[in-house]
């Protein structure tokens, strides 16, 4: 089966560092994404990753254990609008066609 | 440019209207999707179109039919919907993209409809 987790709320402060985990059980695997979702707006991609290691993009980053099944995400140096949902997704490419098998989601609430 | 547009943006419609969303995208991307999402949850895909074809339905009911009349073009046409219907209906386009790290396919979301059936 496809099993993708994440924990469901965090909370942080303004200007620290935040740590989303993912651990994924999945019959295909060709990349992980994390994406960004503010409330009642699309999703927004903020990171790829498909070899072991870590991403840095800017505040973000990301890291990926392909043996461990396992993704974080770092949120560095927090701001108010880093108050989000993020998306862990594993991208299951069968034949002609990709698919995103989501998490269910880390609501990420930072606080002042 | 990474844009997906929808229209409308918001959607009321009784039980027995006939309503249509519209997605387009400009950047050439070869597969494009619908994703339906209620609050608090992940987006369920609905739909995946390849190269304007129809590649996977996920087992979605007939009273949501999708159409893609050309490569830039995605519609969603709904019809006799409930009120459990009611969520954010988002499109997504990808391109594969061949790298020495393997097949990346980012998916761009637009900004979504939200639809109210009452």
């Amino acid at each position: 089966g496809q099993n993708i987790d994440q924990p469901t709320e965090m909370t942080a402060t303004e200007g620290a560092i935040v740590q989303i985990n993912c651990t994924y059980q999945t019959s295909g695997f060709n990349g992980l994404f994390w994406y960004q979702q503010h409330a009642g707006e699309a999703p927004t991609f903020l990171s790829y990753n498909v070899l072991d290691g870590l991403e840095e993009k800017g505040r973000f980053s990301s890291f990926l254990s392909r043996s461990k099944g396992y993704s974080y995400l770092l949120l560095k140096e927090l701001q108010m609008k880093d108050s989000a949902s993020y998306l862990c997704a594993v991208q299951d490419l069968g034949g002609a066609t990709n698919k995103l098998i989501f998490g269910t989601g880390t609501l990420l609430a930072v606080q002042p | 440019d990474t844009e997906v547009t929808q229209t409308p943006k918001h959607l009321v419609m009784g039980m027995t209207n006939k309503k249509s969303l519209k997605c387009e995208q400009h950047m050439g991307h070869r597969a494009m999707y619908w994703y339906k999402q209620k609050a608090k949850k992940p987006p369920e895909l609905m739909f995946v179109y390849s190269y304007e074809k129809l590649s996977i339905n996920e087992s979605v009911p007939s009273r949501f039919s999708p159409e893609c009349p050309n490569s830039s073009l995605l519609n969603l046409h709904l019809h006799a919907l409930q009120p459990e219907d009611s969520a954010l209906y988002l499109c997504a386009s990808s391109q594969r993209r061949d790298s020495v790290f393997g097949d990346q396919e980012t998916q761009y979301f637009g900004p979504g409809t939200r639809l109210l059936v009452l």
